[in-house]
């Protein structure tokens, strides 16, 4: 059962052009949602985090966007850049439920940013 | 560099063995996790401690079991492996008992054959 799912598993996108990370959720408890970052031969890296009371929150040239009612959130990253090529990771967590400690993590898109 | 450090990097081993992977988490915080990542899937939450007590369980098989010490290190135990548990062992760290915001080391990958 995927509770989080992010359905491009690869995403390609020019230098100086928006990338679009999208992820979808099933379980409607979950009211905090993150964005990890991966190179290859590291851990995940946290990127930017928004709570279920926000519908955008922004840090530098990422943005990323809730929308609850249509269980979705995105992560643009503008603009793109050759050193943003890497996985992420759509994470979320159920604050409210007292599992907040437990992260759901969907499969990874990875972008490729090319010159 | 994100401040937990896994030893060690890789492990190879035969189906049936036994492995322990370490895990040391960023200096002050108190809850450690422990994710794996088979091929092709995302980080699946196994367990969780908080100073030094077990906190959360999430799909963790009976085979597997971890503990963590006095001094907040933490160590995930593997027996009896199977071919299946070939995958990358991500431990991270927190300040806090409740907190979305991961440390992630830079993981432990698990070979078994």
């Amino acid at each position: 059962d995927q509770q989080v799912k992010q359905n491009s598993p690869s995403l390609s996108v020019q230098e100086g052009r928006i990338s679009i990370l999208n992820c979808d959720y099933t379980n409607s408890m979950f009211d905090y949602f993150l964005w990890y970052k991966k190179y290859p031969a590291e851990g995940p890296t946290f990127l930017i985090s928004i709570s279920s009371i926000k519908d955008k929150n922004e840090d530098g040239r990422f943005t990323v966007f809730l929308n609850k009612s249509a269980k979705h959130l995105s992560l643009h990253i503008v603009p793109s850049q050759p050193g943003d090529s890497a996985v992420y990771f759509c994470a979320a967590s159920a604050f409210g439920t007292g599992t907040a400690s437990k992260l759901t993590f969907g499969t990874g898109t990875r972008l490729q940013v090319t010159l | 560099d994100s401040g937990v450090t896994q030893t060690p990097k890789h492990l190879i081993t035969a189906t049936g063995q036994r492995v322990t992977l370490r895990c040391s988490p960023r200096s002050g915080d108190l809850s450690v996790y422990w994710y794996q990542q088979s091929l092709d899937q995302g980080l699946q939450f196994l367990i969780q401690y908080y100073n030094g007590e077990e906190r959360a369980k999430g799909n963790i098989l009976e085979r597997f079991s971890a503990q963590q010490f006095p001094d907040l290190h933490s160590e995930l135990n593997l027996s009896s492996l199977e071919l299946g548990d070939s995958a990358l062992y991500f431990c991270a760290s927190s300040a806090h008992e409740t907190s979305g915001e991961q440390f992630f080391g830079p993981g432990t990958r698990l070979t078994v054959l």
